[in-house]
């Protein structure tokens, strides 16, 4: 079954620290693997796509990770600030069924001051 | 910047109400998307459009429909609303069908169906 787990759900960390969401995935054949932030509210907003070939990928202080062998994504947040305050939700495509997009539930980030 | 914009950002109906959700893009997007987001669950597509008068079932179509009229516009229809359907539903369009295509979403709509 295709499936994305991401953990930890949740974490809390101090302003201007860094820290490490990871994605694993079951999805097969594969496609790409995004990571989107979402704010309270609002809508995901794509951060960062990454395929097969690529296995790092950087937009700004987020650096995406990919190991498409052992079928696991992490996003580090360097230097973490208020506003990185959000969900951070990993999503991989699936290259059958019309590139259907599977995505993960995604891990709740606090920053706090 | 792509926007995406969605008719109501709260939305509180009864039981048995027909709902109409509406979606409109201003980049000229071939594809557009409603899905619902629940808490601890990823998000859910309900219902895909690749062109005017196109549709395609997503993994939860069951008791909505949609409708695309323009290219621009999207909307999604619950045909009569149970409580079940009480959810946060967003909306999304991309530019055409390749992979690696991103997906702009809008806002999205907190539905309260009580």
């Amino acid at each position: 079954k295709n499936q994305v787990e991401q953990s930890p759900q949740s974490l809390i960390i101090l302003e201007g620290k860094n820290c490490t969401l990871q994605c694993n995935y079951t999805v097969s054949p594969f496609s790409n693997l995004r990571w989107y932030k979402q704010d309270t509210g609002r809508g995901p907003v794509s951060l960062t796509i990454m395929t097969f070939s690529e296995n790092t990928k950087s937009n700004g202080r987020y650096t995406a990770t990919l190991d498409a062998d052992t079928k696991q994504s992490s996003l580090h947040i360097t230097a973490s600030q208020l506003s990185d305050s959000a969900s951070y939700i990993c999503v991989v495509v699936n290259m059958d069924s019309n590139y259907q997009l599977i995505w993960g539930a995604g891990t709740k980030l606090i920053i706090k001051p | 910047d792509v926007k995406v914009t969605q008719s109501s950002r709260y939305l509180v109906k009864r039981t048995g109400e027909k709902v109409f959700l509406e979606c409109v893009q201003d980049m000229d997007h071939e594809n557009m998307f409603w899905y619902r987001q629940d808490p601890g669950l990823g998000l859910r597509l309900i219902y895909f459009s690749y062109d005017v008068k196109m549709k395609e079932k997503g993994d939860i179509p069951e008791g909505y429909s949609v409708s695309r009229e323009k290219k621009e516009r999207f909307s999604l229809i619950l045909e009569s609303a149970s409580t079940n359907q009480t959810s946060m539903y967003l909306c999304a369009s991309s530019f055409r069908g390749t992979s690696t295509d991103t997906q702009y979403f809008g806002p999205g709509t907190r539905l309260t169906v009580l």
